[in-house]
């Protein structure tokens, strides 16, 4: 069967720091792979997707970044940090012709 | 990709009663899915409608559909505690992009 792996589940860092956060995929291949954001109370923002290794769509020009260095593994990172990227950020798999399949997130807090 | 609309925003029911939630969209779609998420966690699937069906069930759950009015209407029946968490509309129209709205937030009381 399928899982999908995130981690930290936690992570607390200073505003101009770097962010690493990872996400990695078993039991399937060649999945679409999506980085949400979710502010406290709010919906679900898509901020990147791929569709292939190496294949990035940014939805929302930000302070972040995506990378897929692996068929399985989506990498969402940041230079330096702001305030504004506290949130909760959901990584996702899909196959074809599948419903989204959700990691159970990193709660960043940006300090 | 669109999001949906869901409503109402927030939701208080008691045990064993039924849970009512709907979402509206803007443009046609291929098929319309519901996911639940739970405080703190990612989303879960519930249920899957295409654009050719009016109704679906699964379990507890009844979804219906309706194209020419653009909505979708997602029923709980016989409410439990554990179903107390948000719940999410997604519209797809292209099947590789997945929008959501800020969902409609069950809560079950004992």
């Amino acid at each position: 069967s399928q899982t999908i792996h995130q981690w930290p589940a936690t992570l607390v860092q200073p505003v101009g720091s770097p962010l690493s956060l990872e996400c990695t995929v078993e039991g399937t291949s060649n999945p679409n792979l999506y980085w949400y954001r979710q502010a406290a109370g709010r919906g679900l923002q898509l901020l990147f997707y791929s569709v292939g290794i190496g294949q990035i769509s940014s939805e929302v020009p930000q302070n972040l970044s995506a990378s897929r260095p692996q068929d399985r593994q989506f990498i969402l990172s940041s230079k330096k940090l702001l305030l504004s990227d506290s949130g909760f950020y959901l990584c996702a798999w899909k196959g074809q012709n599948s419903p989204l399949h959700f990691g159970n997130g990193t709660r960043l807090t940006v300090t | 990709s669109q999001q949906g609309e869901e409503d109402p925003q927030a939701l208080s029911i008691q045990e064993g009663e039924n849970a009512t939630m709907n979402c509206s969209y803007k443009t046609s779609i291929n098929n319309l899915q519901w996911y639940r998420q739970n405080s703190g966690r990612g989303l879960v699937h519930l249920i899957l409608i295409r654009s050719n069906e009016r109704e679906k069930h699964s379990g507890r759950l009844r979804v219906t559909l309706d194209t020419s009015k653009k909505s979708s209407s997602l029923l709980i029946t016989a409410s439990r505690a554990a179903d107390t968490a948000s719940y999410f509309c997604a519209p797809n129209s292209n099947d590789y992009k997945l929008s959501f709205g800020a969902g409609t937030t069950v809560t079950v009381r004992a």
